[in-house]
């Protein structure tokens, strides 16, 4: 199974909007609505931010949000804030209990 | 509050074994699928195997196929992770994570253990 495929980079100054993609093929994000988000700070654990492509979890800023169109699902970020600097990954389910990640994405707060 | 705490991890010969443990404390471990998820330095995160609450299922990745094994110790509220004929390229941090039920995804991870295959 192929990873799918993040932009390696982004960025954006406090306050502004940022989007990122995560492009899949029609086996796993184009086949199921389970495509989550999750955020990783250097030498920490990965947190959901997104679940079910668009669902927050509670306690997650109601600045994140999520989307998808066919094979790709993105994830926004409204609001930019200095904490939400690190490294985005996309997951997506593929049948059959596996997975598939994203390569990452590292969000950069100009 | 939900826990997840690994231990296990090392430097270990091409070729040798490792399990990893995985202590789950503030749920119902019973309850609850659990991941393991790996991260090589300096690389993304990678899905390495998934146990279903009652153990009987299991599906591994297919890069550690074979070589790896999932279980888990209801008693002990412990996840395992069993790895043999380890390679240069498991080298990574090892994060236990618990399922999110009926969302296909995970909710809550621990902070890893790190794994090094080296000779």
């Amino acid at each position: 199974q192929s990873a799918l495929t993040q932009p390696a980079s982004v960025s954006g100054s406090p306050g502004q909007s940022i989007t990122m993609s995560c492009t899949g093929t029609g086996s796993d994000i184009g086949r199921y609505n389970y495509v989550s988000w999750h955020q990783q700070h250097p030498g920490k654990a990965p947190k959901l931010m997104i679940y079910d492509v668009a669902n927050r979890p509670s306690g997650v800023s109601a600045r994140f949000s999520g989307s998808k169109s066919g094979n790709t699902a993105s994830l926004t970020i409204s609001g930019l804030q200095a904490e939400d600097e690190g490294d985005y990954y996309c997951i997506s389910y593929t049948g059959s209990d596996t997975w598939v990640f994203g390569g990452g994405t590292k969000l950069t707060v100009l | 509050q939900v826990q997840l705490v690994e231990s296990g991890g090392g430097v270990v010969q091409p070729g040798r074994s490792l399990r990893l443990s995985c202590a789950a404390s503030g749920f119902s471990f019973w309850n609850y699928g659990m991941h393991w998820v790996r991260q090589a330095p300096g690389k993304g995160l990678e899905w390495v195997a998934v146990i279903g609450y009652s153990g009987r299922n299991k599906q591994h990745a297919d890069s550690v196929k074979g070589r790896f094994t999932i279980s888990r110790d209801e008693s002990k509220n412990t996840l395992f992770l069993q790895m043999d004929s380890l390679r240069a390229d498991d080298t990574a941090v090892y994060f236990c994570a618990r399922d999110f039920t009926g969302h296909y995804t995970f909710d809550f991870s621990g902070q890893g253990t790190l794994v090094t295959v080296s000779s």
